[in-house]
């Protein structure tokens, strides 16, 4: 149960697109459809944005996106604005568990 | 509305047991995957187990063996409890409900487990 690889911050201006990755292996992300992105200001509880690779729950903003190939899962944020500055984890599926990312803080400069 | 109260956290010494309840509201808990998620301080999410629908159960190895999630479906509350707990089981603990992915829709608040003599 080894967590997902995430880089530890990703930056960007207002207005660019950002990608976050997230590597798994065959017995997660690459094995299952079932990835997951949450995002987390400070203090808060996180919040779903994406789940089964692509899929944007009711509210969430059409700025952000999933993709997955392999054992990889990105998440890509076009259209930076101020109010995505925060954590974001991603998290996958495997057989009889799940498990997170290592998170990524994404600053809006 | 789906709701989430989480309750009994607080200062527990190393080697002690607690049990950590969620209230829920706007659904029934027995219908749904539910699961508990830790974060503790300044550090990333850490999933912690998980009960299905059809009351199976499943848990991270770092909790495996002192753990132990249930529910009561009269009272529609889920529980997690914690034995033999050590310094790094120090944690925000979050209740939340899942899809049946496993992708979490809905969070508590959380609730601080301290861990410290």
């Amino acid at each position: 149960q080894s967590a997902l690889t995430q880089p530890a911050s990703v930056s960007g201006s207002p207005g660019q697109s950002i990608t976050i990755s997230c590597t798994g292996t065959s017995s997660d992300i690459g094995g299952y459809n079932y990835v997951s992105w949450y995002q987390q200001h400070p203090g808060k509880a996180p919040k779903l944005m994406i789940y089964e690779v692509n899929k944007r729950p009711s509210g969430v903003s059409d700025r952000l996106s999933g993709s997955k190939s392999g054992n990889t899962a990105s998440l890509t944020i076009s259209g930076l604005q101020a109010e995505d500055e925060a954590d974001y984890y991603c998290s996958s599926y495997t057989s009889t568990s799940y498990v997170f990312g290592t998170g990524t803080k994404v600053t809006v400069l | 509305e789906v709701q989430l109260v989480e309750s009994g956290g607080g200062l527990i010494q190393p080697g002690g047991s607690l049990r950590l309840s969620c209230a829920a509201s706007g659904f029934t808990v027995s219908n749904n995957y539910m699961s508990w998620v830790r974060q503790a301080p300044g550090k990333g999410l850490e999933w912690v187990s998980v009960i299905y629908s059809g009351s199976a159960t499943y848990y991270a190895d770092s909790v495996k063996g002192r753990f132990t999630i249930s529910r009561d479906n009269s009272k529609n509350t889920l529980y997690l409890q914690m034995n033999s707990l050590r310094a790094e089981d120090t944690a925000v603990y979050y209740c939340a409900r899942a899809l049946g992915t496993g992708d979490i829709d809905h969070w508590g608040q959380g609730t601080l487990v301290t861990v410290s003599s």
